[in-house]
């Protein structure tokens, strides 16, 4: 099974700031086959990112995704308020899917 | 509308079962793989079966394995989830998702808590 860690578990940042998350794997994910999500609470997840860095349909340009091999990372050029969110990552490459444990992206 | 709605969660006790349905609507359902993933309170995600579109090819986490049936009724448009022999671990919020890599439609979830 390909374990996910992601981190840090929490961030405080203000709107405006630029953040960038991190996604490991305890081994390497093929074909950049690594997904990552939002959600916030109470809501349903939502996919902004597959194939390691291409936008879900109507993900604002704000977000963007890099890495291959075991180092992904998400990135929010500038976050806007409605960004406070947790943020996990999945990777589809080799079964059983797995996610990460999530990133808390909270209002400082 | 594109949409996944779930239905089916409730309380049951250790050992006892329940059935959640998922309808999609607003695209050809026969045509995706679909997932079920949980998230237990407070928690994060995690995958739980899978099944192909046509072929109904069936995938589990190993968690849930000989204990939950994935199935789905394409002339329904519905994808199912059978829950037998429940512990109490498997207390979770219940989503189905479209497609069986990555998840491009989630629904907005269904309670199971398994408790006496």
């Amino acid at each position: 099974e390909i374990v996910l860690t992601q981190s840090p578990g929490t961030l405080s940042l203000s709107p405006g700031e630029r953040v960038t998350l991190s996604c490991r794997a305890s081994q390497s994910v093929s074909s950049s086959y690594l997904a990552w999500y939002q959600q916030k609470p109470g809501q349903a997840p939502r996919l902004l990112i597959y194939g390691a860095s291409s936008r879900a349909t109507g993900i604002p340009d704000r977000f963007s995704g890099s890495g291959s091999g075991t180092d992904f990372t998400l990135t929010i050029s500038r976050l806007e308020p409605e960004d406070f969110a947790v943020y996990y990552c999945q990777q589809y490459g080799r079964s059983p899917l797995t996610f990460g444990g999530g990133t808390k992206v909270e209002i400082k | 509308e594109v949409q996944l709605l779930e239905s089916g969660g409730g309380l049951v006790q250790p050992g006892g079962s329940l059935r959640l349905s998922c309808a999609a609507s607003g695209f050809t359902f026969s045509t995706y793989a679909m997932t079920w993933v949980r998230q237990a309170p407070g928690k994060g995600l995690e995958w739980v079966s899978g099944l192909s579109g046509e072929d109904v090819t069936t995938y589990y986490a190993d968690s849930v394995r000989g204990r939950f049936t994935i199935s789905r009724d394409n002339s329904k448009n519905t994808l199912y989830l059978q829950m037998n022999s429940l512990r109490a671990e498997d207390t979770a919020v219940y989503y189905c998702a479209r497609r069986g890599t990555y998840f491009d439609l989630w629904g907005r979830g269904t309670l199971v808590t398994v408790s006496s």
